[in-house]
Parts: C-alpha cells; sequence; structure tokens
C-alpha cells in the first residue's frame, strides 16, 4: 500500500500523560500537513511541513503540541499532559504540489479518560 | 477554528434519486474541494473547483464553483448504497490553510 500511514490507529490514555502519533506521507511527497477531526465537524488545520521545516501552525496548536518531520519524509505529533479535550481524530496528509493535491492517511483516534 | 457552512446536514434518500448539497462562505475564497469520508477513514478527494462559475464532472458526481466565489454546489446523481458517508467542502484563499465544511452525512435507503 503507498497511500499515507498512521500510527497507532488509536490510543487510550489517562488525562495528565504524553502521547505521540507517527505518519508516513506518500514517498515522493514533500508536503505533509496535521488536521484534528471532533466528532461531528470537519478536519481542522493544525500544521504544515514542506520538507522538515515547519512552515505554518495554527493557533489551535497550544504549547502542549509539538509536532515534527526531522529527515523531510514521517512525522510525529505530540501531545504533553493530555486532557479530556484533546480527544479527537488525528488526520495526516501529504502532497506533491499544494494542498489541493493532498492524500489523508486513516488517522488516529485519541480518547483521554 | 473557523468552518463553512454545509446544508443539509443530514439526508435520507432512496437508492436511484440524485442529491444536492451545498456550501456557502462570507468570504470569498480561491479553491473549493468535495471530499468524501467513510466512518473511521481519511477524507478522500472527490472534485475540486478553481475558477468562479466552473462546472466540473468526476463520474456520477458534479460541482460548481459559485460565481460569487463565495458557494459551491455538489449534485450526485442516481445514488447507490455505496455513496453512504460524510460530504466536507473545503476552501483556502490561497495559503497552506484549507477550512473545513460542517459536512453533510448522506444515507441512501435501499
Amino acid at each position: 500500500d503507498t497511500g499515507v500511514s498512521q500510527d497507532p490507529r488509536h490510543k487510550i490514555t489517562k488525562r495528565g500523560q504524553n502521547v505521540t502519533f507517527r505518519c508516513d506521507p506518500i514517498s515522493e511527497h514533500n508536503r505533509l500537513y496535521w488536521y484534528r477531526q471532533t466528532l461531528g465537524q470537519g478536519p481542522e488545520f493544525l500544521t504544515y511541513f514542506q520538507n522538515e521545516a515547519q512552515l505554518e501552525k495554527s493557533r489551535l496548536l497550544s504549547d502542549r503540541f509539538s509536532a515534527e518531520r526531522p529527515k523531510g519524509s514521517f512525522s510525529t505529533l505530540e501531545i504533553q499532559r493530555t486532557e479530556q479535550g484533546d480527544s479527537a481524530m488525528y488526520l495526516c496528509a501529504s502532497s506533491v504540489k499544494g494542498p489541493d493535491t493532498q492524500y489523508f492517511g486513516p488517522g488516529t483516534r485519541l480518547t483521554v479518560l | 477554528g473557523q468552518q463553512l457552512n454545509q446544508s443539509p446536514q443530514s439526508m435520507f434518500i432512496q437508492e436511484g434519486e440524485d442529491v444536492s448539497m451545498n456550501c456557502t462562505s462570507s468570504s470569498i475564497f480561491n479553491t473549493w474541494l468535495w471530499y468524501k469520508q467513510d466512518p473511521g477513514e481519511g477524507p478522500v478527494l472527490l472534485i475540486a473547483l478553481y475558477k468562479a462559475g466552473e462546472l466540473t464532472s468526476n463520474g456520477r458526481l458534479t460541482a460548481q464553483f459559485g460565481i460569487t466565489r463565495k458557494d459551491s454546489f455538489l449534485n450526485i446523481s442516481a445514488s447507490i448504497p455505496s455513496d453512504v458517508g460524510i460530504y466536507f467542502c473545503a476552501e483556502t484563499s490561497g495559503t497552506y490553510k484549507y477550512i473545513f465544511g460542517t459536512g453533510t452525512r448522506l444515507k441512501v435507503l435501499a
């Protein structure tokens, strides 16, 4: 399968714990995006990478959130000191040109107890 | 966060019927996209629109970029059971940040 992959698909954690999600984009795609989707809503933009550079961050990405793409390939999204409000689906997407050609991964569903 | 208004929020239709849904914004945008999302999966791009008035088809799907650049329509002809899902519009003013609509949930009755 050459699509965008995300790991894990599901994560249950207790409030206050740290979690890290991984996204592997399509191999030739140099652009990578993270979104958050809560139940009944559309995806909300979190951050964007071009190669290893993080070029844009949403105000939704609080200080507890950090994203990296160290070698311009896979990316990680870490949430520190999780809160119940962090419960959501975290989607990753990648593209080779602009965001209108982005392909989404299956997402990581986070549940914070 | 900011989102677009989609209508209807949900709809039940009979298999074989045509479906129409729309998306509106208070701002002018340069690009409209339509996505479909199945349960537990990420959205899949259906149609992209780049110019006011543009009408684009993808199989049984047809979408139009409104003349005012503040709205877009998606039509599905002769619906089938696999059309079930959530349809999202998304738009951008040219940056990397896309704004998604609230979604239209479609259920097809066989």
